[in-house]
């Protein structure tokens, strides 16, 4: 299996922009999980799913971010419109049910917002 | 709520030196307990994980750590770091069955030093 994917890798925008980032976790994987990374506040969860439904979004920081997961092989984490104090590392996990901690992570999205 | 607390931010250790990460944790209960690596543009890799039993847990690229519930750790140890070992170090812990919001520390950066 190839793992976790995540598109793009790096993204640079301006800040007012759309920005969307993707994923499309590990085949037969359960769960989908959505973390930010920044120095200031370490890695924190935003939003996870089971069965392409969301669980618990209490982690989104604002309005501003919405996430969807329209089918088991892909998910995507919108911002709209980004602000520079979004800029950090987004990463996407995915995860067995019977195994749901062992949470496999994509290589992360580094996003720049100027 | 649960916690994690790494106090170290970064440990420079010489390479065939032991080594000792730090783990604290703040929960009720027992909880389940993990620790995850994540090299430089990598994402999260799950090293050893705790559930119950032995609290002497074994782990990939020879590490390990112990459970001490009378002092609320679970530090990670290896015998003789090697340079590959250089990366970010996260403990995490999770509710007992309620596997699925982990929350993870902030992390330890290891150096490894020739």
């Amino acid at each position: 299996d190839a793992g976790v994917i995540q598109s793009p890798r790096h993204e640079v925008t301006e800040m007012g922009q759309e920005v969307t980032l993707r994923c499309k976790p590990i085949s037969g994987h359960d769960y989908l999980f959505w973390y930010r990374q920044t120095m200031m506040r370490g890695l924190e969860l935003l939003i996870y799913f089971n069965n392409n439904v969301p669980i618990d979004d209490s982690g989104m920081p604002e309005d501003r971010f919405s996430a969807k997961m329209p089918n088991a092989s892909f998910s995507t984490l919108k911002i709209q419109p980004s602000e520079p104090r979004d800029s950090a590392v987004y990463f996407c996990a995915s995860s067995f049910r019977d195994f749901a901690y062992e949470q496999y992570f994509g290589p992360g999205t580094r996003l720049t917002v100027t | 709520a649960q916690s994690v607390t790494q106090p170290d931010i970064h440990i420079t250790v010489s390479e065939g030196a032991s080594l000792e990460l730090r783990c604290n944790y703040s929960y009720g209960a027992t909880p389940y307990l993990f620790w995850y690596v994540q090299s430089p543009g990598q994402g999260l890799q799950l090293l050893l994980k705790y559930f119950s039993g032995d609290t002497l847990v074994q782990g990939i690229k020879g590490f390990e750590a112990e459970f001490k519930r009378s002092q609320s750790s679970f530090n990670l140890r290896k015998p003789s770091v090697h340079w590959s070992d250089a990366a970010e170090y996260f403990c995490a812990v999770c509710p007992a069955g309620g596997y699925q919001k982990v929350t993870f520390g902030t992390g330890t950066k290891l150096q490894v030093i020739p």
